[in-house]
């Protein structure tokens, strides 16, 4: 079966810092990999997705995220967060090949302070 | 403007009552699915539909059921063997690999 571990439960950061949110996911298979941000009392927005082809995947608002094989991961990163980007983001996976449902890591918070 | 639209934003109830919570799409999907949300767990499968008339238990389907008889709406009723039903719920429709949100529902079992 698969899992998604969100390594950081809040991670606080500075405006115009870089950011990186880590995600680590386990199967035996090949699998399809995305981050999603929910903002407060709203739904999820997907930023970016991995199905194959490059590793380096480019989302929405300046985040793009690395898929690495070897170590199961899938990081977010973004070079110089916003005040804006403060939300709860979400990595997700899912068996590559039809219909499989979608398993979610726990969340991180992220806080970007002024 | 196509979408998924949930309703109501918010919700009260009664310990013990029944409560129907709304999803609608209008993006043509074949696929929609019901999440629970709590804090500091992520989302959880409830149910989800391949297709109309067809509908299948996620993980958390205790106390919960589900309809599917038209292919854009897909309604969640919360029933009274629900043990802890106050959360945020979330409904959503895929196309490919894909999963589009709605704005949620959160729910409060008073």
């Amino acid at each position: 079966a698969q899992s998604v571990t969100q390594l950081d439960s809040q991670v606080p950061v500075f405006e115009e810092a870089p950011v990186e949110l880590r995600c680590n996911y386990s199967s035996s298979v090949s699998v399809y990999l995305f981050w999603y941000v929910q903002y407060p009392n709203q739904g999820l927005q997907l930023l970016l997705k991995y199905l194959s082809g490059s590793t380096l995947v480019k989302g929405i608002n300046g985040f793009e995220a690395e898929f690495n094989k070897s170590q199961t991961s899938f990081h977010l990163r973004k070079p110089s967060v916003h005040i804006s980007d403060t939300a709860e983001y979400f990595c997700a996976v899912t068996l590559s090949g039809g219909y499989n449902k979608l398993i979610f890591g726990a969340g991180t918070r992220l806080a970007v302070h002024p | 403007d196509g979408g998924i639209t949930q309703s109501p934003k918010y919700l009260f109830r009664k310990e013990g009552q029944n409560v129907t919570l709304s999803c609608e799409q209008n993006l043509n999907h074949d696929a929609m699915y019901w999440y629970r949300q709590d804090p500091g767990q992520g989302l959880r499968l409830i149910y989800y539909s391949q297709i109309v008339n067809d509908f299948q238990k996620g993980d958390i389907a205790e106390g919960y059921s589900v309809s599917r008889e038209k292919k854009e709406s897909f309604p969640l009723t919360v029933t009274s063997a629900q043990k802890n039903p106050t959360a945020f719920y979330l409904c959503a429709s895929s196309r490919d690999n894909e999963q589009f949100f709605g704005p949620g529902t959160r729910l409060t079992v008073l």
